[in-house]
């Protein structure tokens, strides 16, 4: 069946731009993760968001960045004025609704700021 | 949040059964412990999960001690598809979502 799709799967850009990173989730799943994984590095936890409440921001390392889930649904990623400190692997996971629920991920979208 | 902890690396040779130890001191009453794999360019997949005592499935066996304060994912006659990095979780802590950290990165040689 269809996993979690990630576009794009590389994304290329100059510092100073905007980036959009989108994540289709397994269809059913409430809850959606974003993590970031630099080089060589444990996931780092972005933003999750469960159903209809209000997400966990805890994670976002700055307000750069920012990212919606519309209709329930697909999310996307935003990450403004680009660093090259943002270069990184981004990955979207999706899950059923409770926390211990084992989550499946995408394979990410390895961005590059030059 | 209950903090992991587990080895760096670990070398196994093909067909060798592979015992991966994590330390989750400060486990909660409600918290799972679960496991993922990663292997390179791709997302982590979930392994298992367990709460207490012995969890196994095709792909694994999960060993709880009583006090929960480690857990040891074990991997039978591992063969070089299994070279991947390994994560221990622990949670959830509430409403928080599981940490991961740095995992074990297992390297299966010939």
């Amino acid at each position: 069946g269809a996993g979690v799709s990630q576009s794009p799967s590389n994304k290329v850009t100059e510092k100073g731009k905007d980036v959009e990173l989108r994540c289709d989730p397994i269809s059913g799943h409430t809850a959606l993760y974003w993590y970031r994984q630099s080089l060589g590095q444990g996931l780092e936890f972005l933003i999750y968001f469960q159903g209809n409440s209000a997400p966990d921001k805890s994670g976002l390392p700055s307000d750069r960045f920012s990212a919606e889930r519309t209709g329930g649904s697909v999310s996307t990623l935003t990450i403004q004025r680009t660093q090259q400190e943002d270069s990184a692997v981004y990955l979207c996971a999706s899950s059923f609704g409770q926390l211990k629920q084992p989550q499946h991920f995408g394979d990410g979208t390895r961005l590059s700021i030059l | 949040l209950a903090k992991t902890t587990q080895p760096i690396s670990m070398d196994s040779y093909e067909g060798q059964e592979v015992n991966i130890t994590c330390s989750h001191n400060n486990i909660a009453t409600n918290d799972y412990i679960t496991w993922y794999q990663q292997f390179p360019s791709q997302g982590p997949r979930f392994i298992i999960q367990g709460y207490k005592t012995k969890v196994t499935n095709e792909v694994a066996s999960l060993f709880i001690p009583a006090d929960r304060k480690s857990s040891t994912l074990s991997l039978p006659r591992v063969s070089l598809s299994d070279t991947a990095v390994y994560y221990c979780l622990v949670g959830p802590g509430g409403n928080t979502p599981l940490v991961f950290g740095k995992g074990t990165r297992l390297s299966v040689i010939a």
